[in-house]
C-alpha cells in the first residue's frame, strides 16, 4: 500500500518569501501525484497535478512542483508567497494499480504575514 | 453544471443517532468516494465506488455503509453515530483524464458532531 508524507506541520513566511513544501510517498509502482489546497472553511481544491511527461509541473496561482522519481518526492513551490496564499496544502498519491483510490499526507499549514 | 454537491453542510447528532450524508455529482463520473478530515491526519477514504451497483471498503469503513443504486448518487449512512465520528465529511469523483490518471473533485464539506 502507498503512503505519503509531509513532514513540515506548520510553515510561516512573511509575504514575498520563497515557498517549498515537502512531499515524499512510499511505492514501487506507478504513482500519480496531486497538490490540493484548502482554504479556511472551503473544500479541497486541486493546485496540480502530475501523471507523466515532464516532472516539472505547473498549477494554478503560480505553484508548481517537481516529480523526483529517485528521491520519491514531490515538493510544492512558489517563488513568492501572498497572504491569500494562507491555507492547508495536502499532498496526495495515486497508485495507477488502484484505480482512484488517494492516499493523502496529513497536511502543511501556511500562514502568510503581511 | 454543479459539480459534487453535499448535504447538510452541518449536522449536531446525538450518540446512537443514525443518518445519512448525501453526495451528487451532474458529471457523469463512475467514481466516487467518502473521505473524512481530522487534525493532524490528512483525508482518510472511508469507502468508494466504482459504479453503479459497485462498492468497497475503503481505510476506515467501520460505522459507515454506502450504496450506488445511480450513477449520480453516493449517500453515506451513519448506522449509530459515536464521538470518534465527528469529523468533516468530503465526497469526491473523478473522470479519466485522458492520460493514464484520474483527476479527483471534491464536495464542499459536510460538518457532522457528534454528542
Amino acid at each position: 500500500a502507498q503512503s505519503v508524507s509531509q513532514h513540515n506541520h506548520h510553515v510561516i513566511l512573511s509575504e514575498a518569501a520563497s515557498l517549498e513544501l515537502g512531499c515524499n510517498y512510499s511505492y514501487g509502482g506507478t504513482v500519480n501525484l496531486f497538490w490540493y489546497v484548502q482554504y479556511p472553511g472551503q473544500h479541497l481544491q486541486l493546485l496540480l497535478k502530475y501523471f507523466s511527461g515532464d516532472p516539472l509541473v505547473k498549477g494554478i496561482k503560480g505553484f508548481e512542483a517537481e516529480f523526483i522519481k529517485s528521491k520519491f518526492s514531490f515538493n510544492l513551490r512558489k517563488p513568492s508567497v501572498q497572504w491569500s496564499d494562507t491555507a492547508e496544502y495536502f499532498c496526495a498519491v495515486n497508485a495507477q494499480s488502484s484505480g482512484d483510490k488517494l492516499t493523502f499526507g496529513t497536511g502543511t499549514r501556511l500562514a502568510v504575514r503581511p | 453544471n454543479a459539480g459534487v454537491t453535499q448535504t447538510p453542510k452541518f449536522q449536531v447528532l446525538k450518540t446512537g443517532q443514525s443518518m445519512t450524508l448525501q453526495c451528487a455529482q451532474d458529471m457523469n463520473h463512475e467514481y466516487m468516494s467518502w473521505y473524512r478530515q481530522d487534525p493532524g491526519m490528512g483525508l482518510r477514504l472511508i469507502h468508494y465506488s466504482v459504479g453503479a451497483g459497485i462498492t468497497d471498503q475503503g481505510e476506515v469503513p467501520n460505522g459507515y455503509n454506502v450504496s450506488r443504486s445511480t450513477t449520480e448518487d453516493f449517500p453515506l449512512r451513519l448506522l449509530s453515530a459515536a464521538p470518534s465520528q465527528t469529523s468533516v465529511y468530503f465526497c469526491a469523483s473523478s473522470y479519466k483524464d485522458g492520460s493514464s490518471g484520474n483527476t479527483i473533485y471534491f464536495g464542499e464539506g459536510s460538518w457532522l458532531t457528534v454528542v
